[in-house]
C-alpha cells in the first residue's frame, strides 16, 4: 500500500536550517508529483510546495520562496524539503503528500495520500 | 491569492443527523474545490474533488455541491467516525493552493 514517511523534524533556533525527508513506498514515486503541506499547532492547513513527477517544475507559497527548496531523488524513493533561514512562523507539522494523478505535466494539486508528519519547532 | 472562508467554525450534531458545511471563495474557482477530513493527530484524507466527485473509497453519505464561489459538503446520517475537522481546498488559481480555515464537526 502507499506509504509516505516524513523525518528530519526537530527543535532549531531562528535563522538556522533543516532538511526534511519523505520516504515513499508502495507506488512508483517517479510517476507522481509530491507536495509539502504544513500545519501550525492548533491551526489549519497551509500548502508549502510541490515538485512535478519529473522534478523539472517546482512551486512554492510566497512565504517560503527563496528560503525553502523542494527536491527529489527517484532512485532512492525520496523527496526532500530544504528549509533555510527558519523563523518562528515556520513552526509546524510538515506533511508530504502524493498527487492524485501520475505522469501529468502539471500536478493535479489533489493530495490523495499523506504521511503522518514531522514536527518542526523554531524557537530561541 | 484566493481566500476560502468556511462556516460554521464548529457544528454540534448527534450521530444520525445531517451535517451541512459551507465554503465560500473570494473569487470564482469554477469546480476546482476539494474537501478533506482530518481527525485529531492524523493526516488529512481526501474526500471530494472537483466539487462533487467522491475520492476512492469514500462512502456515499459524503456529497459535495456548488460551483463558482459557493460550495457545500453534506454528510448524511453522521457516523461516529465522521466527527472531525473538514477543510476545503481550491486548485483553480495557484500557486498558492489554498485551504479554508476548517469546520469542526463535534458530537452534541
Amino acid at each position: 500500500q502507499v506509504q509516505l514517511v516524513e523525518s528530519g523534524g526537530g527543535v532549531v533556533q531562528p535563522g538556522t536550517s533543516l532538511r526534511l525527508s519523505c520516504a515513499a513506498s508502495g507506488f512508483t514515486l517517479s510517476n507522481y508529483g509530491i507536495h509539502w503541506v504544513r500545519q501550525a499547532p492548533g491551526k489549519g492547513l497551509e500548502w508549502v510546495s510541490v515538485i512535478s513527477y519529473s522534478g523539472i517544475n517546482e512551486f512554492y507559497t510566497d512565504s517560503v520562496k527563496g528560503r525553502f527548496t523542494i527536491s527529489r531523488d527517484n532512485s532512492r524513493n525520496m523527496v526532500y524539503l530544504q528549509m533555510n533561514s527558519l523563523t518562528v512562523e515556520d513552526t509546524a507539522t510538515y506533511y508530504c503528500a502524493k498527487d492524485l494523478q501520475q505522469l501529468v505535466p502539471r500536478p493535479t494539486l489533489l493530495l490523495d495520500h499523506w504521511g503522518q508528519g514531522t514536527l518542526v519547532t523554531v524557537s530561541s | 491569492e484566493i481566500v476560502l472562508t468556511q462556516s460554521p467554525a464548529t457544528l454540534s450534531l448527534s450521530p444520525g443527523e445531517t451535517a451541512t458545511l459551507s465554503c465560500r471563495a473570494s473569487q470564482s474557482v469554477g469546480i476546482f474545490l476539494a474537501w478533506y477530513q482530518q481527525k485529531p493527530g492524523r493526516a488529512p484524507r481526501l474526500l471530494i474533488y472537483d466539487a462533487s466527485k467522491r475520492a476512492t473509497g469514500i462512502p456515499a453519505r459524503f456529497s459535495g455541491s456548488g460551483s463558482g464561489t459557493d460550495f457545500t459538503l453534506t454528510i448524511s446520517s453522521l457516523e461516529p467516525e465522521d466527527f472531525a475537522v473538514y477543510y476545503c481546498q481550491q486548485r483553480s488559481n495557484w500557486p498558492p493552493v489554498t485551504f479554508g480555515g476548517g469546520t469542526k464537526v463535534e458530537i452534541k
